[in-house]
């Protein structure tokens, strides 16, 4: 299995800030890798596939990067919608989610 | 309007049977893969497996296979969850998901989601 690392677990930020989530795989899986967001009482929504193109519809505060083990979710300038937890999900061998990142209000 | 709209939460007992299912709308049934994943409380999300309609080639977790059974209905354009024999560890929420279009690899990104159905199995 795949295993999916995202630091930090918890990150504490205010509005307007620019904030980085770090997620790691423990081998390459190229850029077949998705991120996620997740509000309480609420289904995943999907924010970025093949590690950097952003879904139809989600505002492009929201960017990503990386390939092989290495990928960031950036939030250019913090809303207050975005206080939720985070999920990275790689899709190159099966596909195994991290362990989420929540983003909490400072 | 793409939608996929779950069935309602379920109180089971260990040892009981249970399927849950999946009422896809808004687009064509048969072109999309249908996978599902778990949340148990408080915990992450977890790739279970996925369903290809159209022939019903299913591919599963190692965590899940042989514990679950992913089935579909064309007719009705829903998918399915299902148990045989529940535990208490199988206390979680399911959603199912559409997986995106991509070739060449089982998984992919899930565009668009299910509510979730809260299973609860408890003596």
């Amino acid at each position: 299995d795949i295993q999916m690392t995202q630091s930090p677990s918890t990150l504490s930020a205010s509005v307007g800030d620019r904030v980085t989530i770090t997620c790691r795989a423990s081998q390459s899986v190229s850029t077949l890798l998705a991120w996620y967001q997740q509000r309480p009482g609420k289904a995943p929504k999907l924010l970025i596939y093949k590690a950097s193109t952003l879904e139809s519809g989600v505002p492009s505060r929201f960017s990503g990067s990386g390939s092989g083990t290495d990928f960031t979710l950036t939030i250019s300038s913090l809303q207050p919608d975005d206080f939720a937890t985070y999920y990275c999900q790689q899709y190159s061998s099966y596909s195994t989610f991290g362990q989420g990142t929540k983003l909490e209000i400072k | 309007e793409v939608q996929l709209v779950q069935s309602g939460a379920e109180l089971k007992k260990p040892g009981e049977s249970l399927k849950i299912s999946c009422k896809t709308s808004g687009y064509k049934f048969t072109s999309y893969w249908i996978g599902w994943v778990r949340q148990m409380p408080g915990k992450g999300l977890e790739w279970m497996g996925l369903i290809y309609p159209r022939d019903s080639e299913t591919r599963y977790s190692p965590s899940f296979q042989g514990q679950v059974t992913i089935s579909a209905d064309q007719s009705i354009t829903t998918a399915y969850l299902q148990w045989s024999r529940l535990e208490a560890s199988d206390t979680a929420i399911y959603y199912c998901a559409r997986r995106i279009t991509l070739f060449g690899v089982v998984a992919a990104a899930f565009d668009i989601w299910g509510q979730g159905t809260m299973v609860t199995v408890s003596s």
